[in-house]
């Protein structure tokens, strides 16, 4: 089976522009979840999809974040205006419903730098 | 607020030597942890986890230490390879159910010929 497909793999962006990151998850995985890796630091939970509804998004830091999934298939995160504190590497992880934390396939990553 | 820290940025192991990564936490309702190792260019995956009723659990080279009184947890690699040549990252729920996890900051491990 194909994995989470993450695109584009990298992305170098000006500061006070727009960038949307894209997350196809495994066929399926009706869990989805965004997480976020600012250079050297922890791992950070953003949001949690669970179809089309967002289950938790608690970790998303501000309004110029927003995440979707539309359909319930795959999931887009746009950051607008984007700011230097953005950049870092955006995993996006998907599970079965009911396989739990054991069950996570996580993505290659976006790693967005802005400049 | 980081609840799950991992204060050893790096490890240098000698190829065929133990590799012990460490892991501390802050938050009492985590039950369950996980630790995920990771490639350049890849994404993490799933290593080996342990639940709080249990204080170690055994996976081939790979065993996890859980002292559920000191909020500490360890993984040892023995005998230590090439190929553990990695990022690896702690983890922990209080739920095994559909739930976010909380990362530590990951520990490089490079394990030398």
């Amino acid at each position: 089976e194909a994995g989470v497909t993450q695109f584009p793999s990298h992305s170098v962006i000006e500061k006070g522009q727009t960038v949307t990151l894209r997350c196809d998850p495994i066929s399926g995985h009706d869990n989805l979840y965004w997480y976020r890796r600012v250079m050297g630091k922890e791992i950070k939970f953003l949001l949690h999809f669970v179809k089309e509804s967002k289950q938790d998004e608690s970790g998303m830091p501000n309004n110029r974040f927003l995440a979707e999934r539309t359909g319930g298939t795959y999931s887009t995160l746009k950051v607008q205006p984007a700011e230097l504190e953005d950049s870092g590497v955006y995993f996006c992880a998907s599970s079965q419903e009911g396989k739990g934390i054991y069950g996570y396939t996580f993505g290659s990553g976006t790693r967005l730098t802005v400049v | 607020d980081q609840q799950v820290k991992q204060n050893s940025p790096s490890l240098s192991v000698q190829e065929g030597r133990i590799s012990i990564l460490n892991c501390d936490y802050t938050n009492s309702m985590f039950d369950y942890f996980l630790w995920y190792k990771k490639y350049p260019a890849e994404g993490p995956t799933f290593l080996i986890s342990i639940s709080s009723i249990k204080d170690k659990n055994e996976d081939g080279r790979f065993t996890v230490f859980l002292n559920k009184s000191a909020k500490h947890l360890s993984l040892h690699i023995v005998p230590s390879q090439p190929g553990d040549s990695a990022v690896y990252f702690c983890a922990a729920s209080p739920h095994t159910n559909d739930y976010k996890l909380s990362f530590g900051a990951g520990t490089t491990v490079t394990v030398r010929a």
